[in-house]
């Protein structure tokens, strides 16, 4: 199995412009969680899928940021416009929603630098 | 809401000392997991603790689950420059964890070991 994919691993953007991170997650997995990791604030939930539905995106910090997930085996993260306090490494996560594990799986991360 | 919080936030060590870090949840825990991060990776998993009072080892790493299930810890015996990186705790957040699978991470305990 290859994991979770994602793409691009790292990204410089200049302020204003739109950055769509993209993600594929383990095939068969249904759940899926994108996060955000900076120094100050450590690893936070942006939003999160089951079955493709987006179930809570309480954790997205701004109307900038959009996610979607148009099938089972493709995501997005969108930024628009970016700003340079978005910088940061997102991950995206998956796992299966019906074992009794919890174990989510990490993708490599994007690192983001808005200048 | 949840919180998690770990101790310490950040642990030096020389190679062949022990290790320890420490995880409490402000409300009682269906499970633990654990994670670990190598610098510039992705949080990987380590293992998951149902039972209260329970204990797992995995070679040098010991895990313990309090009696009450809001409290757990990592024990590392004989540390090993291996062994760098940021130790997560996680625990299943609310209703969304329950029925999705979503965590609250802590601050993580990120661990230097000296050769």
């Amino acid at each position: 199995d290859a994991g979770v994919i994602q793409s691009p691993r790292h990204e410089v953007t200049e302020m204003g412009q739109e950055v769509t991170l993209r993600c594929k997650p383990i095939s068969g997995h249904n759940s899926l969680f994108w996060y955000r990791q900076t120094m100050m604030r450590g690893l936070e939930l942006l939003i999160y899928f089951n079955n493709n539905v987006p179930i809570d995106d309480s954790g997205m910090p701004e109307d900038r940021f959009s996610a979607k997930m148009p099938n089972a085996s493709f995501s997005t993260l969108k930024i628009q416009p970016s700003e340079p306090r978005d910088s940061a490494v997102y991950f995206c996560a998956s796992k299966w929603n019906w074992d009794r594990s919890y174990e989510q799986y990490f993708g490599p991360g994007t690192r983001l630098t808005v200048t | 809401g949840q919180q998690v919080m770990q101790i310490p936030q950040y642990q030096h060590v020389q190679e062949g000392e022990d290790f320890t870090t420490y995880c409490n949840s402000s409300t009682t825990l269906s499970n633990i997991q654990w994670y670990k991060q190598r610098p510039g990776g992705h949080p990987v998993f380590l293992i998951q603790l149902v039972k209260s009072g329970e204990v797992k080892k995995q070679k040098r790493l010991t895990f313990q689950f309090g009696e009450a299930k809001k409290n757990s810890s990592l024990h590392i015996t004989a540390t090993q420059t291996t062994d760098v990186g940021t130790y997560f705790c996680a625990g299943p957040a609310g209703a969304g964890g329950t029925s999705y699978g979503k965590l609250t991470f802590g601050q993580g305990t990120i661990l230097t070991v000296h050769p």
